[in-house]
């Protein structure tokens, strides 16, 4: 079975500054894809960016991106310009075309410091 | 225009009885899921539909009864609802052949 690991629970970061949240997963397929979902304290999901397994170049979304090490099976993302409105909890989520659902880590809590 | 809405938004409610959460996507999606996030944040997915056809059942308590019409609807039925089913519920879609979700805004249930 697929797995996603978070291992930070909180991360805080001035605003301005850069932060990464780390994130791996385990699976035996190859083809797959990956996701980093924010959900503010409105507790809507929101999609911050997406990586397809197969391609080898790292995402990249204005200021959020990714560092996918297919090998390592680890899918970090990286905030740059932190903002107030970047505060939220991050998750990161594997699916597969042979499973069709979204496997969730636990999540990270993201505190911006004025 | 909301692509996933799901009511209610809040919904408190006693022990013993029998609740829905209706939602709806207007994105032409041909699969829907129901997702369960409990007090620690953790999210699960608990049942997803194809083109109204279960094709996801996680170990969900027989109480939790899914019901898709249509492939733009998927209720959500709960019967004799206990403490333990607190939390919020949401519902998601997507395309088979791209697999990213929307989400709804999500249902907070609180059994009292």
């Amino acid at each position: 079975a697929q797995t996603v690991t978070q291992s930070q629970p909180e991360m805080s970061v001035q605003e301005a500054e850069t932060v990464t949240l780390s994130c791996t997963y385990d699976t035996s397929e190859s083809d797959y894809y990956l996701f980093w979902y924010k959900q503010p304290p409105s507790r809507q999901m929101i999609l911050v960016i997406r990586q397809e397994a197969y391609k080898q170049q790292n995402a990249t979304e204005n200021r959020f991106s990714v560092n996918f090490q297919k090998a390592a099976k680890s899918f970090s993302l990286k905030i740059s310009d932190s903002q107030l409105g970047d505060a939220a909890m991050y998750f990161c989520a594997y699916s597969d075309f042979g499973n069709e659902k979204l496997t969730f880590g636990t999540g990270t809590r993201l505190t911006i410091i004025p | 225009d909301t692509a996933v809405s799901q009511t209610p938004k809040y919904l408190v409610t006693q022990m013993g009885n029998d609740k829905s959460i209706k939602c709806e996507q207007n994105l032409g999606h041909d699969t829907m899921y129901w997702y369960k996030q409990d007090s620690k944040k953790f999210l699960k997915i608990m049942f997803s539909y194809n083109n109204k056809e279960l094709i996801i059942n996680e170990t969900v308590p027989n109480r939790f009864s899914p019901k898709s019409p249509d492939k733009a609807h998927l209720n959500l039925h709960i019967n004799s609802l206990e403490l333990g089913d607190s939390a919020v519920y949401f519902c998601a879609s997507s395309q088979v052949a791209d697999l990213e979700a929307f989400f709804g805004q999500g249902t907070r249930l609180t059994v009292v």
